[in-house]
């Protein structure tokens, strides 16, 4: 079945450091991923659309320099997190699917981040 | 945009015992999901059911899309099925601009006791 990698599972940094988390679909091509944050015991919450080769669309509330994205082929998105804060502290978690309509959204395994 | 509520919020039960979770959606939708996210927090898909019935071993789902719910069943629970229960949802919008945005509903948090 369809699999969504992403990468790495956990950081740990300081304050001001930039993060970069990778969300891979292994076996299929996707030309749009999605990216989800989880605050403890709450639901997830979609941050951003990233489309292959073009701008990424945020939510509304999400700051778009804070949290970069690239999606610069069909089987790769990037999320940054610039100048990490300990409020940006949250678990991340990407979904693709193949591209054909009426497939399901599979997600990667999620990257618990925290900022100390 | 759209709204989904899950009920109920929290369940605990025996192990054996059978359970029912709801999920209700306010508009028309292309596609929907039941997800169990275990402790480590992964998200296991569990069904993909915009519509009608479908079963996998001790779990299965429906859902009525004319009336905006699903319903999730587990039978003869164990502890393992112990987590949080996501539904989420693809609105069913024209031009298409919402294709596989998912919105998620806030869990149902299912403890099992041996």
């Amino acid at each position: 079945g369809a699999v969504v990698s992403q990468h790495p599972s956990r950081v740990i940094c300081k304050s001001g450091t930039s993060v970069k988390i990778e969300c891979r679909s292994l076996d299929f091509q996707a030309t749009t991923m999605f990216w989800y944050r989880q605050f403890p015991k709450q639901s997830l919450m979609l941050m951003a659309t990233s489309n292959e080769g073009s701008k990424a669309t945020y939510e509304q509330g999400v700051e778009k320099d804070k949290f970069l994205i690239n999606h610069a082929s069909l089987t790769l998105s990037t999320l940054t997190v610039t100048s990490a804060h300990p409020e940006d502290s949250s678990f991340y978690i990407c979904s693709a699917s193949p591209t054909a309509r009426g497939r399901p959204q599979h997600f990667g395994d999620g990257t618990r981040l925290s900022i100390l | 945009g759209i709204q989904v509520e899950q009920s109920p919020p929290d369940l605990i039960l025996q192990e054996g015992a059978n359970s029912t979770l709801r999920c209700n959606f306010s508009d028309s939708v292309n596609n929907l999901q039941w997800f169990h996210q275990n402790p480590w927090g992964q998200l296991i898909n569990l069904f993909y059911i915009p519509s009608g019935t479908k079963q996998n071993g001790r779990l299965s789902a429906t859902t009525v899309a004319t009336e905006r719910y699903s319903l999730l069943y587990i039978s003869s629970s164990q502890t393992t099925d112990s987590g949080v229960y996501f539904c989420a949802v693809e609105l069913e919008e024209k031009g298409g601009t919402s294709y596989g945005k998912l919105t998620f509903g806030q869990g149902t948090i299912l403890t099992v006791h041996p």
